[in-house]
């Protein structure tokens, strides 16, 4: 299994450019999320997916955008890139069955690091 | 709001001394917390998971208490090696699997041979 993969590892953009960063998990886990992680900030939850289908927001969804059409890629888009959305971006998945007891252990990818002009 | 702080931002350690770092929260009731160990460049990786109901975890040289009165978290690294050294992250979750996991910052972790 390659676990979670994410595209490209680095980037940078001018102001006011869209790209999408890519994910991909081959685990077939329901539960798939993005985080954005800056220095003293800790990891902050972007947007995440429950199941195909199905997405909602977390704690910084502004400027971005997710889609999940099938279970294994959750993409993540720049609409407009801002210098504010330079950070280290991670996408993550688990097994969860929305269940009391489901523990939401994350399988976490090796991160894209975007910088923005 | 939740607020989770991770005791120092770095934290430095004589090789075979025993790490400790302290994972403390408020403002919520996890039903459970998760250590991660992330490695520069790197995305994090799980290591131990405890239970609001269990005061302790162990595995291999790795020990995780969870104090609930205290709302407190240690992680405790015994016999620590260069190889240890990382940044480590607390993680706090709700006892639905859909809900979201709140992360501290962090410490980083730097065992001096």
């Amino acid at each position: 299994n390659a676990g979670v993969t994410q595209t490209p590892k680095f980037q940078v953009l001018k102001t006011g450019q869209s790209m999408t960063l890519q994910c991909a998990q081959d685990m077939n886990h329901e539960y798939m999320s993005w985080y954005r992680q800056d220095p003293g900030m800790g990891l902050r939850l972007i947007h995440y997916s429950v199941g195909a289908g199905i997405t909602d927001q977390g704690e910084v969804p502004n400027g971005y955008n997710v889609s999940r059409s099938t279970t294994e890629d959750f993409p993540l888009r720049l609409l407009s890139a801002a210098p504010s959305q330079t950070s280290v971006y991670f996408c993550a998945s688990s097994y969860s069955t929305g269940l009391a007891g489901s523990t939401d252990t994350q399988y976490f990818g090796p991160g894209t690091r975007l910088t923005v002009l | 709001s939740q607020k989770i702080e991770q005791n120092s931002e770095a934290l430095n350690i004589q090789e075979g001394k025993t790490a400790t770092l302290t994972c403390n929260y408020t403002n919520y009731s996890p039903a459970y917390l998760q250590w991660y160990r992330q490695d520069p460049g790197r995305g994090p990786v799980f290591l131990l998971l405890i239970r609001e109901n269990e005061k302790e975890k162990r595995k291999e040289r790795l020990k995780v208490t969870f104090d609930t009165t205290l709302k407190q978290s240690l992680f405790h690294i015994t016999a620590s090696q260069p190889a240890d050294s990382a940044t480590y992250l607390c993680a706090l979750g709700s006892d639905f699997g859909n809900e979201k996991l709140t992360f501290g910052t962090g410490t980083r972790l730097t065992i001096i041979p």
